[in-house]
Protein backbone atom coordinates (compact mmCIF):
# COMPACT_ATOMS: atom_id res chain seq x y z
CA UNK A 1 0.00 0.00 0.00
CA UNK A 2 0.68 3.34 -0.31
CA UNK A 3 1.05 5.52 2.92
CA UNK A 4 2.80 8.92 4.19
CA UNK A 5 3.10 9.78 7.79
CA UNK A 6 3.79 12.53 9.66
CA UNK A 7 3.03 13.57 13.44
CA UNK A 8 -0.58 14.74 13.97
CA UNK A 9 0.22 17.43 16.47
CA UNK A 10 3.43 19.88 17.21
CA UNK A 11 3.87 22.80 19.79
CA UNK A 12 6.32 25.00 20.01
CA UNK A 13 7.22 28.57 20.84
CA UNK A 14 8.07 31.62 19.57
CA UNK A 15 11.50 31.75 18.20
CA UNK A 16 11.91 27.92 18.68
CA UNK A 17 13.39 25.93 16.24
CA UNK A 18 11.03 22.71 15.50
CA UNK A 19 11.37 19.80 12.71
CA UNK A 20 8.19 18.11 11.21
CA UNK A 21 8.99 14.55 10.01
CA UNK A 22 7.25 12.68 7.03
CA UNK A 23 8.34 8.95 6.42
CA UNK A 24 6.45 7.39 3.30
CA UNK A 25 5.96 4.29 1.43
CA UNK A 26 4.81 4.23 -2.02
CA UNK A 27 5.02 2.61 -5.04
CA UNK A 28 7.37 5.27 -6.86
CA UNK A 29 8.93 8.29 -5.94
CA UNK A 30 9.48 11.38 -7.65
CA UNK A 31 10.25 14.06 -5.29
CA UNK A 32 9.01 14.84 -1.65
CA UNK A 33 7.05 18.26 -1.17
CA UNK A 34 5.39 20.36 1.81
CA UNK A 35 2.63 22.38 1.95
CA UNK A 36 1.15 24.45 4.08
CA UNK A 37 -2.52 25.03 5.26
CA UNK A 38 -4.16 27.96 7.58
CA UNK A 39 -7.38 27.05 8.99
CA UNK A 40 -10.24 27.34 6.70
CA UNK A 41 -7.77 28.64 3.97
CA UNK A 42 -6.25 26.68 0.89
CA UNK A 43 -2.90 24.86 0.81
CA UNK A 44 0.03 26.75 -0.46
CA UNK A 45 3.57 25.33 -1.98
CA UNK A 46 6.70 25.53 0.59
CA UNK A 47 9.14 23.49 -0.89
CA UNK A 48 10.25 20.41 -3.05
CA UNK A 49 13.05 17.69 -2.93
CA UNK A 50 13.90 15.62 -5.55
CA UNK A 51 17.37 14.98 -4.70
CA UNK A 52 19.12 13.82 -1.27
CA UNK A 53 19.59 16.75 0.53
CA UNK A 54 18.68 20.23 1.69
CA UNK A 55 16.64 23.02 0.45
CA UNK A 56 16.65 26.08 2.19
CA UNK A 57 14.06 29.12 1.58
CA UNK A 58 14.22 31.82 4.27
CA UNK A 59 13.67 30.32 7.61
CA UNK A 60 12.08 27.06 5.73
CA UNK A 61 14.05 24.46 5.23
CA UNK A 62 13.39 20.57 3.89
CA UNK A 63 15.30 17.64 3.67
CA UNK A 64 15.29 14.49 2.05
CA UNK A 65 16.84 10.91 2.22
CA UNK A 66 15.15 8.75 -0.26
CA UNK A 67 17.34 5.67 1.06
CA UNK A 68 15.51 6.02 4.42
CA UNK A 69 12.29 7.17 2.24
CA UNK A 70 12.04 10.19 5.16
CA UNK A 71 11.74 13.59 5.00
CA UNK A 72 11.28 16.83 7.29
CA UNK A 73 10.35 20.47 7.28
CA UNK A 74 12.47 22.50 9.45
CA UNK A 75 10.96 26.31 10.39
CA UNK A 76 13.35 27.83 12.32
CA UNK A 77 12.74 31.59 14.36
CA UNK A 78 8.88 30.35 14.64
CA UNK A 79 6.52 33.44 14.63
CA UNK A 80 3.07 32.88 15.82
CA UNK A 81 1.46 33.26 11.59
CA UNK A 82 3.32 30.06 11.64
CA UNK A 83 0.71 28.18 13.52
CA UNK A 84 -0.99 26.29 10.78
CA UNK A 85 -1.22 22.54 9.36
CA UNK A 86 2.16 21.33 7.49
CA UNK A 87 1.13 18.99 5.04
CA UNK A 88 3.94 16.12 3.39
CA UNK A 89 3.27 15.05 -0.25
CA UNK A 90 4.90 12.14 -2.34
CA UNK A 91 4.58 12.27 -6.53
CA UNK A 92 4.04 8.63 -7.28
CA UNK A 93 4.46 6.33 -9.97
CA UNK A 94 1.65 6.66 -12.73
CA UNK A 95 1.39 4.00 -15.72
CA UNK A 96 4.13 2.91 -17.43
CA UNK A 97 5.96 4.30 -14.84
CA UNK A 98 5.67 8.10 -15.49
CA UNK A 99 5.04 10.29 -12.82
CA UNK A 100 1.80 10.28 -11.06
CA UNK A 101 -0.28 12.45 -8.63
CA UNK A 102 0.58 13.68 -5.54
CA UNK A 103 -0.32 11.63 -2.41
CA UNK A 104 -0.69 14.14 0.47
CA UNK A 105 -0.06 13.04 4.11
CA UNK A 106 -2.55 13.74 6.61
CA UNK A 107 -1.11 16.59 8.02
CA UNK A 108 0.86 18.03 10.80
CA UNK A 109 -1.18 20.54 13.08
CA UNK A 110 1.57 23.28 14.62
CA UNK A 111 0.56 25.68 17.28
CA UNK A 112 3.32 28.48 18.23
CA UNK A 113 2.45 29.80 21.61
CA UNK A 114 3.85 33.27 22.71
CA UNK B 1 -3.36 38.92 -11.11
CA UNK B 2 -3.05 34.93 -11.87
CA UNK B 3 -4.61 32.76 -9.65
CA UNK B 4 -7.66 30.37 -8.81
CA UNK B 5 -11.17 31.08 -8.43
CA UNK B 6 -13.65 29.12 -6.94
CA UNK B 7 -17.41 29.34 -6.13
CA UNK B 8 -19.39 29.28 -4.65
CA UNK B 9 -17.99 29.35 -0.77
CA UNK B 10 -20.25 27.89 1.23
CA UNK B 11 -22.79 25.58 -0.74
CA UNK B 12 -25.94 23.78 0.25
CA UNK B 13 -27.11 20.37 -1.02
CA UNK B 14 -30.52 18.71 -0.65
CA UNK B 15 -31.18 15.30 -0.90
CA UNK B 16 -30.95 13.34 -4.22
CA UNK B 17 -29.85 16.93 -5.72
CA UNK B 18 -26.91 17.55 -8.20
CA UNK B 19 -23.91 20.43 -7.10
CA UNK B 20 -21.55 22.15 -9.16
CA UNK B 21 -18.80 23.28 -8.29
CA UNK B 22 -16.94 26.14 -10.27
CA UNK B 23 -12.84 26.33 -11.40
CA UNK B 24 -11.35 28.73 -13.03
CA UNK B 25 -7.80 29.55 -13.59
CA UNK B 26 -5.73 32.45 -15.39
CA UNK B 27 -2.76 30.79 -14.45
CA UNK B 28 -2.04 29.24 -18.62
CA UNK B 29 -1.21 25.63 -16.89
CA UNK B 30 -2.30 22.54 -18.76
CA UNK B 31 -2.92 20.16 -15.55
CA UNK B 32 -5.96 20.60 -13.37
CA UNK B 33 -7.03 19.00 -10.00
CA UNK B 34 -10.06 18.39 -7.99
CA UNK B 35 -9.24 17.37 -4.03
CA UNK B 36 -11.72 16.34 -1.28
CA UNK B 37 -10.65 17.32 2.47
CA UNK B 38 -12.58 16.02 5.51
CA UNK B 39 -11.81 17.28 9.23
CA UNK B 40 -7.84 16.46 10.44
CA UNK B 41 -7.95 14.35 7.57
CA UNK B 42 -4.89 15.08 4.32
CA UNK B 43 -6.43 15.97 0.66
CA UNK B 44 -7.80 13.17 -1.52
CA UNK B 45 -8.36 12.96 -5.56
CA UNK B 46 -11.30 12.76 -6.91
CA UNK B 47 -10.20 13.67 -10.10
CA UNK B 48 -7.56 15.27 -12.59
CA UNK B 49 -7.13 16.98 -16.41
CA UNK B 50 -3.72 17.04 -17.56
CA UNK B 51 -5.10 18.75 -20.85
CA UNK B 52 -7.86 19.98 -22.26
CA UNK B 53 -11.00 17.72 -23.76
CA UNK B 54 -9.09 14.32 -20.75
CA UNK B 55 -9.35 14.09 -17.88
CA UNK B 56 -8.48 10.49 -15.48
CA UNK B 57 -10.35 9.78 -11.69
CA UNK B 58 -8.66 9.66 -9.34
CA UNK B 59 -8.75 7.50 -5.85
CA UNK B 60 -11.99 8.61 -4.85
CA UNK B 61 -14.27 9.68 -8.27
CA UNK B 62 -17.40 7.44 -7.34
CA UNK B 63 -20.46 10.17 -7.06
CA UNK B 64 -18.54 12.76 -8.79
CA UNK B 65 -18.09 13.84 -12.23
CA UNK B 66 -16.02 16.52 -14.17
CA UNK B 67 -15.75 18.00 -17.69
CA UNK B 68 -12.62 19.81 -19.22
CA UNK B 69 -13.67 21.56 -22.59
CA UNK B 70 -11.58 24.62 -21.76
CA UNK B 71 -8.08 25.17 -20.64
CA UNK B 72 -9.43 27.43 -17.81
CA UNK B 73 -12.32 25.93 -16.07
CA UNK B 74 -12.38 22.50 -14.68
CA UNK B 75 -16.01 21.98 -12.87
CA UNK B 76 -16.53 19.03 -10.65
CA UNK B 77 -20.02 18.13 -10.06
CA UNK B 78 -21.29 16.28 -7.19
CA UNK B 79 -24.14 14.41 -7.96
CA UNK B 80 -26.85 12.13 -5.62
CA UNK B 81 -24.41 8.98 -6.15
CA UNK B 82 -22.22 10.33 -3.50
CA UNK B 83 -23.84 9.46 -0.08
CA UNK B 84 -21.27 11.53 2.44
CA UNK B 85 -20.54 14.81 0.56
CA UNK B 86 -20.18 17.18 2.95
CA UNK B 87 -16.39 18.04 3.23
CA UNK B 88 -13.95 20.55 1.39
CA UNK B 89 -13.72 20.78 -1.91
CA UNK B 90 -10.32 21.79 -3.54
CA UNK B 91 -9.69 22.78 -7.00
CA UNK B 92 -5.66 23.08 -7.95
CA UNK B 93 -3.96 23.43 -10.92
CA UNK B 94 -0.49 23.29 -12.07
CA UNK B 95 2.20 23.10 -14.85
CA UNK B 96 2.27 19.89 -17.15
CA UNK B 97 6.26 19.04 -16.79
CA UNK B 98 9.18 19.32 -15.54
CA UNK B 99 9.61 21.70 -12.46
CA UNK B 100 6.89 23.45 -13.41
CA UNK B 101 4.66 20.16 -12.50
CA UNK B 102 5.87 19.88 -9.09
CA UNK B 103 4.30 22.65 -8.16
CA UNK B 104 0.32 23.01 -7.43
CA UNK B 105 -1.37 26.44 -6.99
CA UNK B 106 -4.74 25.79 -4.85
CA UNK B 107 -8.10 27.70 -5.20
CA UNK B 108 -9.56 29.11 -1.67
CA UNK B 109 -11.90 25.95 -1.52
CA UNK B 110 -15.72 25.66 -1.31
CA UNK B 111 -17.44 24.38 1.80
CA UNK B 112 -20.11 21.43 0.26
CA UNK B 113 -22.83 21.16 3.55
CA UNK B 114 -25.56 18.60 3.50
CA UNK B 115 -29.32 19.89 4.29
Amino acid sequence: GQSLEQPSEVTAVEGAIVQINCTYQTSGFYGLSWYQQHDGGAPTFLSYNGLDGLEETGRFSSFLSRSDSYGYLLLQELQMKDSASYFCAVRDQGYGGSQGNLIFGKGTKLSVKP
Amino acid sequence: DGGITQSPKYLFRKEGQNVTLSCEQNLNHDAMYWYRQDPGQGLRLIYYSQIVNDFQKGDIAEGYSVSREKKESFPLTVTSAQKNPTAFYLCASSGSSGSGAETQYFGPGTRLLVL
